[in-house]
This record gives structure tokens, sequence and C-alpha cells, in this order.
């Protein structure tokens, strides 16, 4: 079956670090690119940050440019998304999302709450 | 990058057919063949329905069809269904700066 599970969601308060973490099974992981979307509660869908197949590319939403480092590990099949400086506004559910032109795959996400 | 516009809603009944615009600029829906489409009912992940403007991927019902002219791209869907009842979110490929770009979303309803 083809899967995306993240984990490491949480409370935290702002200004402090998390670290996602996003395990993937069921197909060839370093075939294809990998995201981050998020979406804050009631609101839509946010790109966040990818990465090509081979971390050769990588890419960051201006929300997070500075902040939030991704990276991932070809052979635990796994991606990771290093969250620094947390504010209020980066409250949401994280999806971790595999493709390349699109998002073909997604996991069921991990809740961040940012807050005192 | 702003995010591209949908209307908030788009409503019909059983067995008609609803369009829901995509509205971008010049640097990202004009400039690339790379619109996505995505479904989400409550509490879900999103779904892919189209890539590429007007591909389906595997196991989409053909009921599910997008275009684009200029900088607009279309997601339709024929044959309205009780379970096609969600939101829906486009997505276009922005250039290398910031890659990606979803739309505001669009909440259908089946009257």
């Amino acid at each position: 079956e083809v899967q995306l599970v993240e984990s490491g969601g949480g409370l935290v308060q702002p200004g402090r670090s998390l670290r996602l973490s996003c395990a993937a099974s069921g197909f060839t992981f370093d075939d294809y690119a990998m995201h981050w979307v998020r979406q804050a509660p009631g609101k839509g869908l946010e790109w966040v940050s990818g990465i090509s197949w081979n971390s050769g590319s990588i890419g960051y939403a201006d929300s997070v440019k500075g902040r939030f480092t991704i990276s991932r590990d070809n052979a635990k099949n796994s991606l990771y998304l290093q969250m620094n400086s947390l504010r209020a506004e980066d409250m949401a559910l994280y999806y971790c999302a595999a493709g390349s032109d699109a998002f073909d795959i997604w996991g069921q996400g991990t809740m961040v709450t940012v807050s005192s | 990058q702003s995010a591209l516009t949908q209307p908030a809603s788009v409503s019909g009944s059983p067995g008609q057919s609803i369009t829901i615009s995509c509205t971008g600029t010049s640097s990202d829906v004009g400039s690339y063949n790379l619109v996505s489409w995505y479904q989400q009912h409550p509490g879900k992940a999103p779904k892919l329905m189209i890539y590429e403007v007007s591909k389906r991927p595997s196991g989409v019902s053909n009921r599910f069809s997008g275009s684009k002219s200029g900088n607009t791209a279309s997601l339709t869907i024929s044959g309205l269904q009780a379970e096609d009842e969600a939101d829906y979110y486009c997505c276009s490929y922005a250039g290398s700066s910031t890659p990606y770009v979803f739309g505001t979303g669009t909440k259908v309803t089946v009257l």
C-alpha cells in the first residue's frame, strides 16, 4: 500500500523549534520529489517547501524562508522539516506530499500548535 | 507570491455540470502547463484529480476535466454526484523562486 505517515507535531511555544518527519512506504521514494504543504485551521492549502529526488533542488515559501529547513534520507525513505523560530501563524496541519509537477500522494498530516 | 483566485462556493443539482475557475497571473498559470486540481473532503487529506492542466490520474472519474485559457484554469465536474461535495483547490507551478502556489479554494455543494 502506498503510504506517507507524518509525525513530530505537537504543542510548542512561540520562538521554539520542532522537527517533523514523514515515512514513505509502498513506492520508490527516490523516484519522487517531496513536499510539505500546510493547512491552518479552517483555511486553505499552502505549499511550504519542496526537495528534489536527490536533494539537489530545494525551495521554500517566502513565509518560512530562513526559518524552516527541508531534508530527506533516501536510505530511510524519510522526509524531514526542521522548523525554527516558530510563530503563531505557523500553526497548521502539516502534510507530506510526493510528486514532481503535481502532488500525487499525500499523508494524513501532523498538527503543529504554536501557543504560549 | 499571491494565492490563485477561486470562487468561494459553487453549487449544482445532481446530474448537472459545474465549472470552477482558478485565476492567476502571467507568472504562474499563464506561463506553465502545470496546473493541478485537488479534492478535499472534510477531515481528509487532499486527493489529486487533475494534473498538467487536463490529465487525469488513474482511478479518477472521467466526469472531472480540466482546461486553461490565458491566466485562468478551470475544473469542470459533469454529472454532479453527492460524493463530489467537497472543497477543491487548484495549484500552479510559479517558477524557481517560490515554485508552487495554491488557489483560495472552492466549496462545492450538491443541492
